[in-house]
């Protein structure tokens, strides 16, 4: 079965706000964990990377937190914008393969 | 740049009709995969190659099959679609951490 997973399926956020989006993960061999963005009609995005032996990571308006204790990872946007609203996957990398989450529909209330 | 080109974007089969969908790199990267998006289920593996000349079985691999004959070609085969092989699928290649994907071949199997 999946080995990465998340919490929640549909998360929605007023404009403005910040966001924080989970994943549960079950594979502690993973070396590197990784959150995507899949805008409707299209292929999932790159948005930020964390490796195994971090705990925070920080990129433009996103911050990916890593607990390894509890196997957790989440996603944080800060100053949440229409152009947010997408489904945004978990992932797992553990040797050459590349894992995923059910995923994430984060709809931005105007 | 193209990046990750997948052909057809878009396909309907007969059961028991096979066909072949190309996926095509011009990044030079070593890794490449194979994924089926269906609702409520993430991305999930079918196969992978970790170069030219080879090929692995992912999560979902029956009812598939794949060759890397060229590092920036990965084909993916279904000898004999059946309705259960209806899904979006999608490419990938990676060099490093990030991977980047195309833009998904949907496909009903009637």
């Amino acid at each position: 079965g999946e080995s990465v997973g998340l919490h929640l399926p549909t998360l929605s956020v007023q404009e403005g706000d910040n966001s924080i989006i989970n994943c549960a993960y079950s594979n502690s061999a993973s070396d590197y964990f990784i959150w995507y963005k899949q805008e409707s009609g299209k292929g999932p995005q790159f948005i930020i990377d964390i490796r195994s032996n971090m705990d925070k990571r920080q990129g433009q308006r996103v911050t990916v937190l890593l607990n390894k204790t509890v196997k957790h990872l989440s996603l944080q946007i800060a100053a949440t914008q229409p152009g947010d609203s997408a489904v945004y996957f978990c992932a797992e990398r553990n040797d050459y393969k590349l894992s995923f989450g059910a995923g994430t529909t984060v709809t931005v209330r105007a | 740049n193209a990046g990750v080109t997948q052909t057809p974007k878009f396909r309907v089969l007969k059961t028991g009709q096979s066909m072949t969908l190309l996926c095509a790199q011009d990044m030079n990267h070593e890794y490449m995969y194979w994924y089926r998006q269906d609702p409520g289920m993430g991305l999930r593996l079918i196969h992978y190659s970790v170069g030219e000349g080879t090929t692995a079985k992912g999560e979902v691999p029956d009812g598939y099959n794949v060759s890397r004959l060229k590092k920036q070609n990965f084909l993916l085969g279904l000898e004999s679609a059946a309705p259960s092989q209806t899904s979006v699928y999608f490419c990938a290649s990676r060099k490093g951490v990030e991977a980047f994907f195309g833009q998904g071949t949907r496909l009903t199997v009637v």
